[in-house]
């Protein structure tokens, strides 16, 4: 079975100040781990994968995650944040031998001026 | 290159009734998923078609929906009767994923903007 939980239901930073999301997963094979964003009445976009190559991983709009098999995290990080990531954002987990998705409850990001 | 399309983007109706939402993929996409996405949650995994062929369907209610893929494009997704907890967001995704020697690889899914459906 895989499973993720996201450690934080909201979270709150001001414009400028570093984002950090939290993301543990359990797995019993090596996992593939995404995080997605969700704007308001828009469609899931990916913003980074890891797939067993390098553990930190880079994506979209400045954001990045590191994969800690020790830890089993995958904390999604960006060093300043700005209003246009307020969002919705996804822990998913994936098996490599499948497509499946499993998601996790989602972290609401709120950016204050 | 045009992103998955879903119509139609709302959905008003009574419970009991039916309603059929639609899909097009990518196009070239193999797989095809519809998730359910209840408000709060994450999206979860309710059928998976590779072309025309149904890949995993066992989170979907089969006593009240269905789906189909029959020429391995386009898809749709129905609900008969409708339940007030059936009131979500449906989304459609769709991935390269070819399956070879038995094994899927985990291609990017990319993901349709969704049909809200309100059960009244």
């Amino acid at each position: 079975a895989q499973s993720v939980t996201q450690l934080d239901s909201h979270v709150s930073v001001s414009e400028g100040t570093p984002v950090l999301l939290r993301c543990n997963y359990s797995s019993s094979y090596s996992p593939s781990l995404f995080w997605y964003v969700q704007h308001p009445n828009k469609g899931l976009q990916l913003l980074l994968k890891y797939t067993s190559a390098a553990t930190l991983v880079k994506g979209i709009n400045g954001f990045e995650a590191e994969f800690k098999k020790s830890e089993t995290s995958f904390h999604l990080t960006k060093p300043s944040a700005h209003m246009s990531d307020a969002a919705e954002y996804f822990c998913v987990v994936s098996l490599g031998t499948a497509s499946k998705l499993t998601f996790g409850t989602g972290t609401r990001l709120q950016v204050m001026l | 290159e045009a992103g998955v399309a879903q119509s139609p983007r709302y959905k008003i109706i009574e419970k009991r009734q039916s309603v059929a939402f639609w899909c097009n993929p990518i196009s070239g996409h193999a797989t095809l998923y519809w998730y359910q996405q209840i408000l709060g949650q994450g999206p979860k995994l309710l059928i998976q078609f590779q072309n025309n062929g149904v890949v995993d369907d066992s989170q979907l209610p089969k006593d009240r929906f269905s789906a189909e893929r029959l020429k391995g494009v386009d898809s749709t997704l129905k609900i008969q009767p409708a339940k007030l907890e059936d009131s979500a967001v449906y989304l459609c995704a769709s991935s390269h994923d070819q399956l070879a020697g038995g094994r899927m690889g985990t291609d990017t899914q990319y993901f349709g903007p969704g049909t809200r459906l309100t059960v009244l």
